[in-house]
């Protein structure tokens, strides 16, 4: 299957302070990736995609102003959590579409700790 | 009522015994389905992917779709210890691939030695 990395898989940061966070298609071009959060014991929310070359789509209720997505190439899409506080808490995960199947193959996930 | 409702668990079942998991869904125009599974703390791992109605098996996992009742499942036989993870339903309106995922919220499986 298509393989999809994370960078930083975790990440400790103040109150106000910006992260970004990679997400990576290491074998395979991806026009579109998916950038999910995941609440502790919760599923998986989708929370924007990300399109290669133009502007991310967010979902109902996701503050673009807040997190930031460029997908300056085809196997690289960033998320940067802006002014974070400590409710931005959470595992983030990305996707990008499989090669072989219809489907999507998903990255390990980081994990944003806010103090 | 959420879209896709599944059981959160957790499913305790000795080892070798048959996991049945399942998942109901509101939107009847769904046609993807999916099931993942989840390691704590690592992203999901796509393990079975149908297209509609219909069964469809892949080694020890057999995937069920019913439309008409709007009620997917997975089977997992002779299950082991390794099986024990989060296992997350999904779906989708259009091909999977560039489209939006809607989840259930995960079965937690407990498989004991």
């Amino acid at each position: 299957g298509a393989v999809v990395s994370q960078h930083p898989s975790r990440v400790i940061c103040k109150s106000g302070t910006s992260v970004k966070i990679e997400c990576r298609s290491l074998d395979f071009q991806a026009t579109t990736m998916f950038w999910y959060r995941q609440f502790p014991k919760q599923s998986l929310m989708l929370m924007a995609t990300s399109n290669e070359g133009s502007k991310a789509t967010y979902e109902q209720g996701v503050e673009k102003d807040k997190f930031l997505i460029n997908h300056a190439s085809l196997t690289l899409s960033t998320l940067t959590v802006t002014s974070a506080h400590p409710e931005d808490s959470s595992f983030y995960i990305c996707s990008a579409p499989g090669l072989a199947a219809d489907t999507q193959y998903f990255g390990p996930g980081t994990r944003l700790t806010v103090l | 009522q959420k879209e896709v409702e599944q059981d959160p668990g957790p499913l305790s079942v000795p080892e070798g015994a048959i996991v049945s998991l399942n998942c109901t869904y509101s939107n009847s125009a769904f046609q993807y389905f999916m099931w993942y599974r989840q390691y704590s703390r690592k992203g999901p791992e796509l393990l079975m992917y149908t297209y509609s109605s219909g069964n469809k098996e892949d080694g020890r996992f057999t995937a069920q779709v019913d439309k008409s009742s709007k009620y997917i499942s997975l089977f997992i036989r002779d299950s082991q210890p390794s099986d024990s993870a989060t296992y997350l339903c999904a779906m989708s309106l259009f091909k999977a691939a560039g489209n939006k995922l809607t989840f259930g919220g995960g079965t937690r499986v407990l498989v004991k030695p």
